[in-house]
């Protein structure tokens, strides 16, 4: 199990928006910054969001993210075929002292 | 470019040893901690270790149980993951990650490599 708790799937039409959330606890969202991977099919994971917010350069701005008390949430607008893809939130656990990761939403674009 | 290149992957019998390897380009290593990350087939990410940029601050995963040594070699640009006592569940695609440092304070994985597979199975 998970530290922090994702949906295990989301799905949505091409063009809407979806959102997918991260609940973590005081030692780890509610105390660290969130980030964002997404993983293709058959790929290794790439860096979507960072500290919460923020977009790395290529990274579309259909892509949003952001974070309140214990949880984060991803938001994914104009949603587009090549978007299907499992999305994982990490953060760092002060109690843990260490990297944890949200269980992952696998994103099927319908 | 930034690369991270694993190896060392590969089949051994439940109870084994086995050394991976990540070899890092494009960018100066010895700036950057670095971090294990596995994925077991079908299931999700899951950090294992954490070494700072001087190798002076090291972190496991409580699961690992003293069983697997980080290292790494600045003057190679290499970092090591020294598996011991290997189990089934270990088995996975194991990802080396750069940590980066941002405004002072946040840090998140930017660049992953492609990963190597190990499988613990007799």
């Amino acid at each position: 199990q998970s530290v922090l708790t994702q949906p295990p799937s989301a799905s949505g039409t091409p063009g809407q928006r979806v959102t997918i959330s991260c609940s973590g606890s005081s030692s780890n969202i509610g105390s660290n910054t969130v980030n964002w991977y997404q993983q293709l099919p058959g790929t290794a994971p790439k860096l979507l969001i960072y500290t919460n917010n923020q977009r790395p350069s290529g990274v579309p701005d259909r892509f949003s993210g952001s974070k309140s008390g214990t949880s984060a949430s991803l938001a994914i607008s104009g949603l587009q075929s090549q978007d299907e893809a499992d999305y994982y939130c990490a953060a760092w656990d002060d109690s843990l002292n260490g990297w944890v990761f949200g269980g992952g939403t696998k994103l099927t674009v319908l | 470019e930034v690369q991270l290149v694993e190896s060392g992957g590969g089949l051994v019998k439940p109870g084994g040893s086995l050394r991976l390897s990540c070899a890092a380009s494009g960018f100066t290593f010895s700036s950057y901690s670095m971090n294990w990350v596995r994925q077991a087939p079908g299931k999700g990410l899951e950090w294992v270790s954490s070494i700072s940029s001087s190798g002076s601050y090291i972190y496991y995963a409580d699961s690992l149980k003293g069983r697997f040594t980080i290292s790494r070699d600045n003057a190679k640009n290499s970092l090591y993951l020294q598996m011991n006592s290997l189990r089934a569940e270990d088995t996975a695609v194991y990802y080396c990650a750069r940590e980066t440092l941002y405004s002072g304070s946040f840090y998140y994985f930017d660049y992953w490599g492609q990963g190597t597979l190990v499988t613990v199975s007799s």
